[in-house]
């Protein structure tokens, strides 16, 4: 089965603390692998994307994620965090290529910034 | 570029009522999608247009839910008679083919009483 999971709820971090958010998937082909944010009321704004290549990608606002077959797993990361970065964070698999574009959204995590 | 615009933003209904959705895609995007997102999980896919055709409608629960873009570009999405469990936000998505990245507007929050 399809699926994607992301194992942490709600994380709390530190202004300009690191921060990883986790996030593993099944999927039967070749996926292409999408983190998106939301903000409170509004639509999901997308981070970075990866289908292949380099398996370390930049995104927008200084997030990057990492793509790692062997652990089905495609984690985000920031060296600091910025209040602004509050928010929740959604990983996301979909198809390549074809006419379906169907993708796969886990449940979300949750993220607060602390002062 | 102006993004995916949707309306209303807010509604609130009784059950039973009826309710419909407007999306505005990104120009000259020729992929559109409506998503369902409930309290506490993430979108869920209903539908998918490739212009004015449907390409994935699996998810749609049919006997109550439809969806329509006559022209290929703007659509509308309608719950007729809603339910409780309808509750939820109804996103738009556009993308400029299939196989590309999917833009999101802001969604509609859908309440019913």
């Amino acid at each position: 089965a399809q699926s994607v999971t992301q194992p942490d709820i709600h994380i709390t971090v530190s202004e300009g603390a690191s921060l990883e958010l986790r996030c593993n998937y099944s999927y039967g082909a070749t996926p292409y692998l999408f983190w998106y944010v939301q903000s409170p009321g509004q639509g999901l704004q997308l981070l970075l994307k990866y289908f292949s290549g380099d398996t370390l990608v930049q995104g927008i606002k200084g997030f990057e994620a990492e793509f790692k077959r062997s652990q089905s797993s495609f984690n985000l990361r920031k060296p600091s965090v910025h209040w602004s970065d509050a928010a929740e964070y959604f990983c996301a698999v979909g198809p390549y290529g074809g006419a379906t574009n169907k993708l796969i959204f886990g449940t979300g995590t949750l993220l607060a910034v602390q002062p | 570029e102006a993004g995916v615009a949707q309306s209303p933003r807010y509604k609130i209904i009784e059950k039973r009522q009826s309710v419909a959705f407007w999306c505005n895609p990104i120009s000259g995007h020729a992929t559109l999608y409506w998503y369902q997102q409930i309290l506490g999980q993430g979108p869920k896919l209903l539908i998918q247009f490739q212009n004015n055709g449907v390409v994935d409608d699996s998810q749609l629960p049919k006997d109550r839910f439809s969806a329509e873009r006559l022209k290929g570009v703007d659509s509308t999405l309608k719950i007729q008679p809603a339910k409780l469990e309808d509750s939820a936000v109804y996103l738009c998505a556009s993308s400029l083919e299939s196989n590309q990245p999917q833009h999101f507007g802001d969604g509609t929050r859908l309440s019913i009483l």
